[in-house]
This record gives structure tokens, sequence and C-alpha cells, in this order.
């Protein structure tokens, strides 16, 4: 059974630097994930797809301040010299066969 | 530009159906797997379907027997055939494929 593990929030301040954490769960660790962001009233957007080797791919116009890391299990979305539209919900996601698999999401606050 | 747009949304009572379909532009429904996601107000994301490129189709175990996904190809469209909607299917439906989603249809099951 996939399990994708966020912290519900977290904050940083503008210009600042945050890094996001999704975690597998045992048995999964070597899946690799897409992030997501959702700004406030609007649909989900596609930020990048990472991999545990390190390797991923990044959606359309995607800012290079948004970036990818792994270990083990985890997962790292970091989001350099935050701006206020970067205050949004962050959504992990993985997959298998047969099944599509969302983390709670985190809830990013800009101070 | 590769775009995806839902429709079909809208007020429905208990008990009934509805069909969503999402049209697709820039790539083929058939090359790529492609989801049914939702977002109930004030929650995170949930998956509810996946059709594969070969055809294949999974759903989450909250819609399955009830929901059933599927596409044309010529039109390049995705569907979701709805049926004994309930209270808790309210939500706003998105297709989405692993780097692009659409922007969302709203569905309010109510009496």
């Amino acid at each position: 059974q996939f399990v994708l593990t966020q912290s519900p929030s977290a904050s940083a301040s503008l210009g600042a630097s945050v890094k996001l954490t999704c975690s597998l769960n045992s048995g999964h660790s070597t899946y690799a994930i897409a992030w997501h962001q959702q700004q406030p009233g609007k649909g989900p957007r596609f930020l990048m797809k990472f991999s545990s080797d390190g390797s991923h791919t990044k959606g359309d116009a995607i800012p290079d301040r948004f970036s990818g890391s792994s270990s083990g299990a985890e997962r790292y979305l970091t989001i350099s010299s935050l701006q206020s539209e970067d205050e949004a919900d962050y959504y992990c996601q993985t997959w298998g066969t047969g099944i599509v698999v969302f983390g709670g999401g985190t809830k990013l606050t800009v101070l | 530009e590769v775009q995806l747009v839902e429709s079909g949304g809208g007020l429905v009572q208990p008990g009934g159906s509805l069909r969503l379909s999402c049209v697709i532009s820039g790539f083929n429904v058939s090359s790529n797997y492609m989801s049914w996601v939702r977002q109930a107000p004030g929650k995170g994301l949930e998956w509810v379907s996946v059709i594969y490129s070969g055809g294949s189709t999974y759903s989450a175990d909250s819609v399955k027997g009830r929901f059933t996904t599927s596409r044309h190809n010529s039109k390049n469209t995705l569907y979701l055939q709805m049926n004994s909607l309930r209270a808790e299917d309210t939500a706003v439906y998105y297709c989405a494929s692993l780097n692009c989603w659409g922007q969302g249809t709203p569905v309010t099951v109510s009496s």
C-alpha cells in the first residue's frame, strides 16, 4: 500500500529558502514522485517529476528557484528566493500499476 | 500547446448520474496514462481513476463499481461516467496527465 506523508504546513520569509518533504512508506522508497503546486483558488500545476536517482523533468516555465532532491525514502522540494506567489499548497504524487497516490499536501505560508 | 478542458459538472441529486468530459489538445489521449482527480471543498487531492495507453482502467475503492473511465480516441476526449452519486462525491473534478492539469469542473451532489 502506497502512503505519501507530507507535513501539513510550512512557513518561510520572503526571499528565503524552504525545503518541503514527502516521505514514501516502507517498500516504496525507490519510487519516483511528482510535485504539484496549487495556488489559492486555482487548479493544480505540475512542477516536476523526480526520481530517486536524481533525474528530473520540470514543467513548462517552472523557474530555476524550484528544485528537487532525495535521500532514501524522502523526496524534497526546495524553493529558493521565496516570492509572494509561492504561497500555495504543494502536493507530492506517486504511482504504480493501477494506482495513483497523493500526499496530504503542505500549505506554504510566505511571511 | 497542451490543454485539458473539462466539462459536464453541475448539481445532481443523490443517486443521480453525470458524465464528465475532458477534451485534450496537444497530445493524443491514448498516448499517455490519464487520470481523474477530485478535490472536495477545503480538502486535498484525491485520485479517482486512471486509464492507461493500452486501455486498461483502475479506480479508487471509494468509487469502484459506480464510476467508469473511458476515452474516445478520435475525439481525443476522456470521460468519467459517474453513477449512484453520493453527497461525499461533491468535489471539483480534474482530468490530468502526469504533467498537465485541466481547470476542473465542479460537481455538487445534494437534494
